[in-house]
């Protein structure tokens, strides 16, 4: 399987903050990279698709890049309901595979 | 709009089986996809398998085989994971979702059940 590894586990930043996370892929899945937001007792929510695509719906401060084995997710300005956990997927091979989950918490 | 809606949380033994179904409203969910992805306390989501729209094609995450059965009835628009000789490393919440890609599956995850809690304990 592929494996998929974000960084950092979870970071502390304040409204208004840039914020990247990345997702490193043990092996090139070009651009089949997916991200998702998910809030304490929530299901989690597409964000990203395709490494760069967002999904209907998500604000425009959620960005993505990146393609073959590194990728990034950047929030522009963070926002007070952005405060959640971030994970990565990879749809390149069909035995999917998520990161571990970055947790974004308030400082 | 679909809305999915998962069955109630589950409380079993270890060997014992369980069965979490995922029904769909607002739309019918018969030419998609679905998957089916569990989430450990604390822990990261773990992808589970994929049924095709008839329910006569699925794979399964390599761990789960010889465990996990997914199964789907078209005419209610719901779908069914069962998981046996369930062990405490099982105890989850897990979650039914749709496929975005239509009549072929892409991978990409866009609507979520609501998540059925999963315990298995002695």
């Amino acid at each position: 399987d592929i494996q998929m590894t974000q960084s950092p586990s979870s970071l502390s930043a304040s409204v208004g903050d840039r914020v990247t996370i990345t997702c490193r892929a043990s092996q090139s899945i070009n651009s089949y990279l997916n991200w998702y937001q998910q809030k304490p007792g929530k299901a989690p929510n597409l964000l990203i698709y395709g490494a760069s695509n967002l999904n209907s719906g998500v604000p425009s401060r959620f960005s993505g890049s990146g393609s073959g084995t590194d990728f990034t997710l950047t929030i522009s300005s963070l926002q007070p309901e952005d405060f959640a956990t971030y994970h990565c997927q990879q749809s390149y091979s069909t035995s999917l595979t998520f990161g571990g989950g970055t947790k974004v918490e308030i400082k | 709009q679909v809305h999915l809606v998962q069955s109630g949380a589950e409380v079993k033994k270890p060997g014992a089986s369980v069965k979490v179904s995922c029904k769909a409203s607002g739309d019918i969910i018969s030419t998609y996809y679905m998957h089916w992805v569990r989430q450990a306390p604390g822990q990261g989501l773990e992808w589970m398998g994929i049924i095709d729209p008839p329910g006569d094609g699925t794979s399964y995450a390599q761990k789960f085989q010889g465990r996990l059965t997914m199964t789907r009835d078209t005419s209610t628009s719901t779908v069914y994971m069962e998981l046996s000789s369930l062990r405490s490393e099982d105890t989850a919440v897990y979650y039914c979702a749709r496929d975005r890609g239509h009549d072929n599956s892409d991978d990409i995850l866009d609507v979520w059940g609501q998540g059925t809690m999963v315990t298995v304990s002695s």
